[in-house]
């Protein structure tokens, strides 16, 4: 069956870094594009970004662009985010997600909560 | 492409018929709306997409309609499982955008 699972959160000081992950397993991750999604304590949801999947393509919400990067290692089916430059409003649990022919996201992992905080 | 749920809350008695309504600010294709369901705690959960194709292993009390600018999600006899907070989402642009999210809870 098809699994996505985060880890990697924490709790870390405003301007600093963190990367998270999503191991998945049960389908062939080279078939599918991958995005992060998150969501901040009692708010709704927000996406943050996509890579293709050949990995030729990444794009970013505007609120986090030239801060975070995507990227995935096919040889461990692996998905990652890079963040730097962290800040409070970046607190949220993330969110890895399979992307179904760019239509909607048809798995979700279980989240890891990353807190920005002095 | 803003999405406006509505209502953002709604109070429902099990049984009952529960409609929830996604407006978009412009026109998307109905294959990129999609509703899911978040229970607390959880992770989302794809409900349907393309506006009104049910998922795999999703209960046929869920239903989904619309076009254009006007997209609703319908539960028909409302279980106790079904409480939970509802969003649609939309992929017609780049990155997609979500609605704000309509809490169903126990009247």
């Amino acid at each position: 069956q098809v699994q996505l699972v985060e880890s990697g959160g924490g709790v870390v000081q405003p301007g600093g870094s963190l990367r998270v992950s999503c191991a998945t397993s049960g389908f062939t991750f080279t078939n599918f594009g991958m995005h992060w999604v998150r969501q901040a304590p009692g708010k709704g949801l927000e996406w943050v970004a996509v890579i293709w999947y050949d990995g030729s393509k990444k794009f970013y919400a505007d609120s986090v662009k030239g801060r975070f990067t995507i990227s995935r290692d096919d040889s461990k089916k692996t998905l990652s985010l890079q963040m730097n430059s962290l800040r409070a409003e970046d607190t949220a649990i993330y969110y890895c997600a399979r992307d179904q022919r760019s239509n909607y996201y048809d798995y979700w992992g279980q989240g890891t909560l990353v807190t920005v905080s002095s | 492409i803003q999405l406006t749920q509505s209502p953002s809350s709604l109070s429902a008695s099990v049984g009952d018929r529960v409609t929830i309504t996604c407006r978009a600010s412009q026109g998307i294709s109905s294959s990129y709306l999609a509703w899911y369901q978040q229970k607390p705690g959880k992770a989302p959960n794809l409900l349907i997409y393309a506006a009104s194709t049910l998922q795999s292993g999703v209960p046929s009390r869920f239903s989904g309609s619309g076009s254009g600018t006007d997209f609703t999600l319908t539960i028909s006899g409302l279980q106790p499982e079904d409480f939970a907070t509802y969003y649609c989402q939309q992929l017609n642009t780049f990155g997609g955008t979500f609605g704000q999210g309509t809490k169903v809870e126990i009247k």
